[in-house]
């Protein structure tokens, strides 16, 4: 069983607010992935890590989401300025080997963009 | 560029029952391959993965997964599924080497009592 832990499970932010996620991966596991699932179970991958270094992220996430992943701190996820498309099950998933097929999930954070 | 190409958007079978839920993909290159599972309201979890000697690879809770180059195919099945084995199942793949892992758009799978 997966022991990665997201916080919160739910958050309900207003259009342009910021919204900011946090996950502990599994402890030893150095890669980091955030994805989005979107109410059609579509996946977007947004941004993964390496330790503290970012190893892949895509365009959107450049723009207007914020990720880091700090020694000895949970990594976070954050949107500067919410819009209603970004409402989505945001997933946080780690790897303990370059065999990134086999990773281990967090519960998800659900955003609400009112 | 990796796709993955799940067919069905929806099975449903009986308690007990056979299933097998089908994965398609794309790539020119060496792989890995997985299955996992999404429990309503909850995150994925891993079943198994494929990346090379037998093709029949075993996961979790009875599920087996079969690769087949020349189908380009990772069809899960399960001899006999139970009630709480209903849940959506995703087909990933990824590149070895790469650092993105490609989600098929997944299927319900749904036991009736």
């Amino acid at each position: 069983n997966s022991k990665v832990i997201q916080t919160p499970r739910y958050l309900v932010k207003g259009q342009g607010q910021k919204a900011k996620m946090r996950c502990i991966p599994e402890k030893g596991h150095p890669v980091v992935f955030w994805y989005q699932q979107n109410k059609n179970n579509e996946f977007k991958f947004l941004i993964n890590f390496q330790n503290q270094e970012v190893l892949q992220q895509i365009d959107m996430t450049e723009k207007r989401f914020s990720a880091e992943c700090p020694s000895n701190s949970p990594c976070s996820l954050e949107i500067q300025s919410s819009e209603a498309g970004d409402s989505a099950l945001y997933l946080c998933a780690s790897s303990g080997t370059p065999n990134y097929a086999e990773q281990f999930f967090g519960p998800g954070t659900r955003l609400t963009v009112l | 560029t990796q796709t993955v190409s799940q067919s069905d958007a929806h099975v449903t079978v009986f308690e007990g029952d056979s299933v097998e839920l089908r994965c398609n993909y794309s790539y020119g290159g060496s792989i890995y391959l997985s299955w996992y599972i999404q429990h309503h309201g909850h995150g994925l979890q891993f079943l198994l993965k494929y990346y090379s000697g037998n093709p029949v690879v075993q996961g979790v809770n009875g599920f087996e997964a079969e690769f087949s180059k020349s189908d380009s195919s990772f069809h899960l099945r399960k001899a006999s599924v139970h009630w709480s084995d209903s849940a959506v199942y995703f087909c990933a793949v990824s590149a070895t080497g790469g650092y993105k892992v490609v989600f098929g758009s997944g299927t319900r799978l749904l036991v009736s009592p």
